[in-house]
């Protein structure tokens, strides 16, 4: 059974650039949660998804951030129009059908943004 | 003020110490998250406690949640424990909050 996989595990980007970053949960699980660690400091939860829902979005940025996950494929955080700031590393956990985000959370190994 | 502070920030402990990490929160909460993070950044959920304790290995995590404190503890360390050790809740509004972090070293 494959863990969390989060591609790519590097994505340089141009400012104004888009930025696309998948996340395929572990067999089974229909929870996916985003999670963002900026240079220098801790963990921030994005958002928390179930399959075709967004169930908590309030800790997503209030423009140029989506996420999506789908009824088929992986889940998506997409940033539009990436600025300096948005370097950062992107992280996506998953969790078994059942009490969502008080599940144990699998981590992917993540996606380190750079924004040049 | 965090809602979830972590003590000590930094820990320096010989091979074989005992360890114990440290994690207060101000929220009422779900659930309790122990983490692990690895130099290259990695993150590994050690676990998960609503009340009790729980014990996986060399590794036990505690929580009182009347006093709203957890615990993470390590017995005889060893230097592949060295990372950073985060706390992170759930509260009952399904908001998670993280601790900034406790960076083990664990000298051979």
């Amino acid at each position: 059974n494959a863990g969390v996989m989060q591609n790519p595990r590097h994505l340089v980007r141009r400012r104004g650039q888009e930025a696309r970053l998948r996340c395929s949960p572990m067999k089974g699980h229909s929870h996916v949660y985003w999670y963002r660690q900026l240079p220098e400091e801790g963990l921030k939860f994005m958002v928390y998804l179930q399959k075709e829902n967004i169930i908590d979005e309030s800790g997503m940025p209030k423009e140029r951030f989506s996420a999506e996950f789908p009824k088929e494929g992986p889940s998506i955080l997409r940033i539009q129009q990436v600025v300096r700031g948005d370097s950062a590393a992107y992280f996506c956990a998953s969790s078994p059908l059942g009490t969502g985000i008080e599940d144990i959370q699998y981590f992917g190994a993540g996606t380190r943004l750079s924004v040049l | 003020k965090n809602e979830v502070e972590q003590s000590p920030q930094n820990l320096t402990a010989q091979e074989g110490e005992f360890i114990t990490i440290n994690c207060s929160y101000s929220v009422g909460i779900s659930a309790l998250h122990w983490l692990q993070q690895h130099p290259g950044g990695g993150i590994v959920s050690l676990f998960m406690l609503s009340s009790g304790k729980k014990k996986h290995g060399r590794l036990i995590a505690t929580i009182n949640i009347q006093e709203k404190h957890s615990s993470l503890h390590i017995t005889a360390s060893h230097p592949r424990d060295s990372a950073v050790y985060i706390c992170a809740v759930a509260n009952t509004g399904n908001q998670f909050y993280f601790g900034t972090g406790t960076s083990l070293t664990v000298i051979p």
